[in-house]
């Protein structure tokens, strides 16, 4: 079946640095790509999203990066705070999957003060 | 955005026992509501799609007469897990699209079944 790989599974940074994660997907029809933050114990928050008409969204600190060539998107975190430590996942519409949303398998991202 | 609402947040049965989960979208119609289950430090597992007015579409290797599946109004998806056992013990999570042109999903709280 189809599926969204995520890397890395845990990233550690320094409070202020930047983080990114990154996620491949395989099917070139696939058109909308979610990041979700996922706090222990509740639901995921859906942070930002782009669709495959463009190639950057940014929100604040938050960004992503869309490359449809190579079918990879990034979530990029600048100056970052305790309290964007959580969990993030990222998302395909995978066209081939029922045009259902297919989770990548996660990043914990722990950011030190 | 969109709220999605489910209940309860937390239950604890006996092994054999059915328990009810309830999805409800409660400022919009959802026709199509999405269960999920997420076992510890793991990423979101889709399990079956519910449709209003018609039957779940199950994802392979979910068995559909253990998960129950009811989408008997555009604002109400249950699942039941029927003879529960120690190890249906997850954290299930339902979600609604709230646009479907868009593609986002509206996640509720989240149930987490304990099974003794």
């Amino acid at each position: 079946g189809e599926n969204v790989e995520q890397h890395p599974s845990t990233l550690s940074v320094q409070e202020g640095d930047s983080a990114v994660i990154k996620c491949t997907y395989s099917d070139s029809a696939s058109n909308y790509f979610p990041w979700y933050k996922q706090e222990l114990g509740k639901r995921p928050q859906l942070i930002i999203d782009i669709r495959s008409n463009v190639g950057e969204k940014k929100d604040q600190r938050i960004a992503v990066t869309l490359n449809k060539t190579a079918k990879h998107f990034s979530l990029h975190i600048t100056e970052t705070q305790p309290e964007d430590s959580a969990v993030y996942f990222c998302a395909a519409r995978i066209r081939e999957y029922g045009n259902k949303l297919v989770f990548g398998a996660g990043t914990i991202l722990r950011v030190k003060s | 955005g969109a709220v999605v609402s489910q209940h309860p947040s937390w239950v604890i049965c006996k092994s054999g026992t059915s328990v009810k989960i309830e999805c409800r979208s409660l400022d919009f119609q959802a026709t199509t509501m999405f269960w999920y289950r997420q076992f510890p430090k793991q990423s979101l597992m889709l399990m079956a799609t519910s449709n209003e007015g018609s039957k779940a579409t199950y994802e392979q290797g979910v068995e559909k007469d253990k998960f129950l599946i009811n989408h008997a109004s555009l604002t109400l998806s249950t699942l039941t897990v029927t003879s529960a056992h120690p190890e249906d013990s997850s954290f299930y999570i339902c979600s609604a699209e709230g646009d479907s042109d868009t593609g986002e999903l509206f996640f509720g709280e989240g149930s987490r079944l304990t099974v003794l």
